[in-house]
């Protein structure tokens, strides 16, 4: 059964801090993986997908890495600012080919102006 | 465009109550999929669809759970005789194709159950 670790649980830095969010999984036959983002009493909004023939995605301030032979992936975000506090959430397919995603826990960022 | 829509946003249901929840999907999107997610959580999977057919209802945590996607659109996740530990939030996601595929899941807000 796969699962999924996200590290640390929380985070508190200030505004301009470059800063790295952890994922990691047990079983590394995934398809991608899919970064999330999610605000308080709203649902999650999509960061970045990586496919599993990647090695990263970059969007904006976002760059997510993906290592599949050991099962880890880092979100890295450039220059925080106050509006990036959330918490960010990593998930992976339940299946090698299924779009059925197992969830990690979260990371809940705090950006500090 | 418009995105993936739920309603309510928030129920409040007394135990043993039935809820319906409801999802409104992106237009032209083929699957559908329900999570639910505990407080401090990240979302479990519940159940899928793809069109109208519920390829996958394993996440369901009970008999009391059912879901249906009649005519491969909206879709309702029904509870019956809800109990304290169904309070949580409802999330719903589509995506524009199905299984094998590359694809992005698109969420709506969600509905907030609290059963007292």
């Amino acid at each position: 059964k796969q699962e999924v670790t996200q590290i640390p649980a929380a985070l508190s830095v200030p505004e301009g801090e470059n800063l790295v969010l952890n994922c990691s999984f047990t079983d590394s036959a995934i398809y991608n993986l899919q970064w999330f983002r999610q605000d308080p009493g709203k649902g999650l909004t999509s960061l970045l997908l990586i496919q599993s023939s990647q090695r990263e995605q970059t969007s904006g301030r976002l760059n997510a890495s993906l290592d599949k032979s050991s099962g880890r992936s880092t979100l890295y975000i450039a220059a925080s600012q106050p509006g990036d506090s959330a918490t960010y959430l990593c998930a992976v397919p339940r299946e090698t080919s299924g779009s059925r995603l197992t969830f990690g826990e979260g990371t809940q960022l705090t950006v500090n102006p | 465009g418009a995105g993936v829509s739920q309603s309510p946003r928030y129920k409040v249901a007394k135990r043993g109550q039935d809820v319906a929840l409801r999802c409104d999907p992106i237009s032209g999107h083929v699957s559908l999929f329900w999570y639910q997610q505990a407080l401090g959580q990240g979302p479990e999977f519940l159940t899928y669809f793809q069109n109208e057919a519920q390829l996958d209802k394993s996440g369901l945590p009970s008999d009391r759970f059912f879901a249906e996607r009649p005519e491969g659109s909206v879709s309702t996740l029904k509870i019956q005789r809800t109990q304290k530990e169904d309070s949580a939030v409802y999330l719903c996601a589509s995506s524009l194709v199905g299984d094998s595929i590359s694809y992005e899941q698109y969420f709506g807000p969600g509905t907030r159950l609290t059963v007292t």
